[in-house]
Order: structure tokens, then sequence, then C-alpha cells
């Protein structure tokens, strides 16, 4: 079965700066990356997805690029935030998902 | 206002006894899933269900009952015979033709003590 990793497990950038968190996958046979932002005594939601006909998508300030032949994906955040700390998830295959990555915004 | 709703937020229970979640969408999606949230383990699947009185286990099923009567409603068991039951889970559904997307509560946590 699909199998997802995610790097880092934690992320601290200062506010203003970039983050960046990427994830593997195994089936080669995925066709759908979304990535769930989880607030803290919430449930995820998702904030960007695409799909494997496409390399790049971008939504103001957070991207998405996928490496088909690598099998891997990332999620950039541009210009960070406060309001970004969170936990991240990416997923394959729309319901395996990786072990998330909680990132902190420095002041 | 639609949505998915779970219940009790909290809940505590004593070893040994079996306790029952409710998960409720008002969104007619046709897929409901449960997962269970356990720090640095990510989201790991229980059970889902795409279409009324049929459901399949995923990833981590043992020690978990699940029932589908209602296309709304998707409660989920965790018995006696789950070693570790002390969790966060999180509800969620999605249409089975829509964007991919799944929709998710904001969760049950269950502490046996």
């Amino acid at each position: 079965g699909e199998n997802v990793e995610q790097h880092p497990s934690t992320l601290s950038v200062q506010e203003g700066d970039s983050a960046v968190i990427k994830c593997t996958y195994s089936d080669s046979a995925s066709n759908y990356f979304p990535w769930y932002k989880q607030e803290l005594g919430k449930g995820p939601q998702l904030i960007i997805d695409i799909r494997s006909n496409v390399g790049e998508k971008k939504d103001q300030r957070i991207a998405v690029t996928l490496n088909k032949t690598a099998k891997h994906f990332s999620l950039h955040i541009t210009e960070t935030q406060p309001e970004d700390s969170a936990v991240y998830f990416c997923a394959a295959s729309r319901v395996i998902f990786g072990k998330g990555t909680r990132l902190h915004i420095l002041p | 206002d639609g949505g998915i709703t779970q219940s009790p937020k909290y809940l505590f229970r004593k070893e040994g006894q079996n306790v029952t979640l409710s998960c409720e969408q008002n969104l007619n999606h046709d897929a409901m899933y449960w997962y269970r949230q356990d720090p640095g383990q990510g989201l790991r699947l229980i059970y889902y269900s795409q279409i009324v009185n049929d459901f399949q286990k995923g990833d981590i099923a043992e020690g978990y009952s699940v029932s589908r009567e209602k296309k709304e409603s998707f409660p989920l068991t965790v018995t006696s015979a789950q070693k570790n039951p002390t969790a966060f889970y999180l509800c969620a559904s999605s249409p089975l033709r829509g964007t991919g997307e799944l929709f998710f509560g904001e969760g049950s946590r269950l502490t046996v003590l």
C-alpha cells in the first residue's frame, strides 16, 4: 500500500522567512496530493492541493511543487506570519497521511 | 451551517469499558472516515465507508468497530480489546466524486483511566 514520509517533524523559522516541508510517497499510481493545516484542538483543513498532471501550484503565500519522477512533493510558505504556526500534514492517495510537521513562527 | 459534528469533545472512561464516539455530517457526502491521531504518529486510518451499510478496515482497525446505517452518521466504538485507546479521534467525510478533499470534524479526545 501507499506510504508517505514527511520531513521535518518540527520546523522553526523567523517571522517573515520562508518555510519548506517535504514529503515522499511510494505508490507511483497516486495522483492527488493535498496539504492540510491543523490548529490546536481542531481538525485539519485543506490549504492547497495538486494533481499529478501539474508541477506547481500557488495560492498567495503558499505553493506546492510536485516531482512525479522522484515521487516527492513540497509545501512552500513565504513571508511567514504568526498565524502560520500549526501542524501541517501532507497526504497521498487522498487518505494516507504523513506524520505531520509542527511549524513554529518565531517573533 | 453545513459541516461535520463530533461528540463528545472530551471523554473519560475506565479501562475495560467500550465507548462510542459520534460523527454526524450534513454535507450529503457519501464517504466517511475515522482517523486516530497520536503525537508524532500523524493521522492513521481506522475505518472508512463509501456507502451506507458498507465499510472497510483501515490500517489500524483492531479493537474498533463501526456502523453505517444512515448516510449522515458513522459512529466509532472503541472496544475493550483496543490495547491503547487514549488518543485524539478525527472523523472526516468527502463526496465520492469530489476534488479529493477530506472535510474533518473538530475531533474527540478519549482518555482511558
